[in-house]
């Protein structure tokens, strides 16, 4: 497609198991970036993607979550172990390089019950 | 830390008229900001963008002024229509690539 895409959509789960989030950028787009969305709230960096590189992690809030990328292509979050504070939308956006506008996807709404 | 904060969570506009949303950043160093527009159970939509080299910019019935001397920005709509009503946001760009922004404005257009 044109833009962002995002699987599931929506995600509900209970506390303790592990989900997948999956990204589709833009074709073409070299930059990847995931972010975290609470309600009410702004916004929150989660990881950065270059390529298939990711020069910075640092906001990933523990070591349950990681993060891929492939192919510089597709990108996967996962976290494992699920608390009921990782609820919130997770937004995945690209840009065609860093420093150029990111285009974000509808997100995945997470909910741990 | 440094933030990104919008001056008013909601803004109340007529149809037909010209809205001002406006905006604090507090990075002095920050070159790029981008605002961003948001409806329920989408993801931010891309409006407009300015980088620090400037101090005005234009689009499709907006134009968003920067003023790097008190660190303001402002997004105008211009005859705001009932699909302009959504959350605003404007984002700061920090390193190239880490976007920040706050809890944004909500704009509601009245008939």
């Amino acid at each position: 497609g044109a833009g962002v895409s995002q699987s599931p959509s929506n995600k509900v789960t209970e506390k303790g198991k592990d989900v997948e989030l999956r990204c589709d950028p833009i074709s073409g787009h070299t930059a990847l970036y995931w972010y975290r969305q609470s309600l009410g709230q702004g916004l929150e960096f989660l990881i950065y993607f270059q390529g298939n590189s990711a020069p910075d992690k640092s906001g990933l809030p523990s070591d349950r979550f990681s993060a891929e990328r492939t192919g510089g292509s597709v990108s996967t979050l996962t976290i494992q172990r699920t608390q009921q504070e990782d609820s919130a939308v997770y937004l995945c956006a690209s840009s065609l390089i860093p420093n150029q506008p990111q285009h974000f996807g509808d997100g995945t709404r997470l909910s741990i019950l | 830390g440094e933030s990104v904060g919008l001056h008013l969570p909601t803004l109340s506009v007529q149809e037909g008229d010209n809205s001002i949303i406006n905006c604090a950043y507090s990075n002095s160093a920050s070159d790029y900001f981008i605002w961003y527009k948001q409806e329920s159970g989408k993801g931010p939509q891309f409006i407009i963008d300015i980088r620090s080299n400037m101090d005005k910019r234009q689009g499709q019935r907006v134009t968003v002024l920067l003023n790097k001397t008190v660190k303001h920005l402002s997004l105008q709509i211009a005859a705001t229509q009932p699909g302009d009503s959504a959350v605003y946001f404007c984002a700061e760009i920090d390193n190239d690539y880490k976007l920040s922004f706050g809890a944004g404005t909500t704009v509601t257009v009245r008939a």
